[in-house]
């Protein structure tokens, strides 16, 4: 079975610096995807990012970069210039290339603070 | 607009009624997906459905009974639940299985 780690249940960065939320991952299957959502208050969970993991590259979405360490089953996501919309719940999440039988796994997720 | 609708926003239930919690996509996707949100838990897969046929059921108690009539539609239909059935319920939907999934705003359900 896969798994989804976030360390940090709360982070808290001053508008228009950098943060850095951790994710570790485990799974016994090599071709993977895996993806960072965003849950504003509003609720609706929003993608911001996506991985796959046969590539080495890390992908980047404006201000919003990963950290793919695939030996390390680490996927860090930084985001650059926080802004006050940042703010929310940030999942990160691992899917199997073929679906898996979990589907989608979650970890607990980062609460996010953006302090003006 | 998400591209994914739910209906309703909010739903207080007492552990005698029957209701269904209803979800809708305009996404053209293949696959829907229903989600538990509870505080301080990872989101739990409750089902999923691809082309219409339920391909997943993590062990989902069968208090909650999920309906796929077209690839467009998916329904939660609840009975007889529990005060700790209580959460936020989230559907999704994605182009294919191992696709991005593109979330709705949710329905938070209270069981009393």
């Amino acid at each position: 079975a896969q798994t989804v780690t976030q360390s940090q249940p709360e982070m808290s960065v001053q508008e228009a610096e950098t943060v850095t939320l951790s994710c570790t991952y485990d799974t016994s299957e090599s071709d993977y995807y895996l993806f960072w959502y965003k849950q504003p208050p509003s609720r609706q969970m929003i993608l911001v990012i996506r991985q796959e993991a046969y590539k080495q590259q890390n992908a980047t979405e404006n201000r919003f970069s990963v950290n793919f360490q695939k030996a390390a089953k680490s996927f860090s996501l930084k985001i650059s210039d926080s802004q006050l919309g940042d703010a929310a719940m940030y999942f990160c999440a691992l899917i199997e290339a073929g679906g898996g039988a979990d589907g989608l796994t979650f970890g607990k997720g980062t609460h996010l603070i953006i302090q003006p | 607009e998400t591209g994914v609708t739910q209906t309703p926003r909010h739903l207080v239930m007492g552990m005698t009624n029957k209701k269904s919690l209803k979800c809708e996509q305009h996404l053209g996707h293949n696959a829907m997906y229903w989600y538990k949100q509870s505080a301080k838990k990872p989101l739990e897969l409750m089902f999923v459905y691809s082309l219409e046929e339920r391909v997943e059921n993590n062990s989902v108690p069968s208090r909650f009974s999920p309906e796929c009539p077209n690839s467009s539609h998916l329904f939660l239909h609840l009975h007889t639940l529990q005060p700790e059935d209580s959460a936020l319920y989230l559907c999704a939907s994605s182009q294919l299985i191992n696709s991005p999934l593109h979330f709705g705003n949710g329905t938070r359900l209270t069981v009393t």
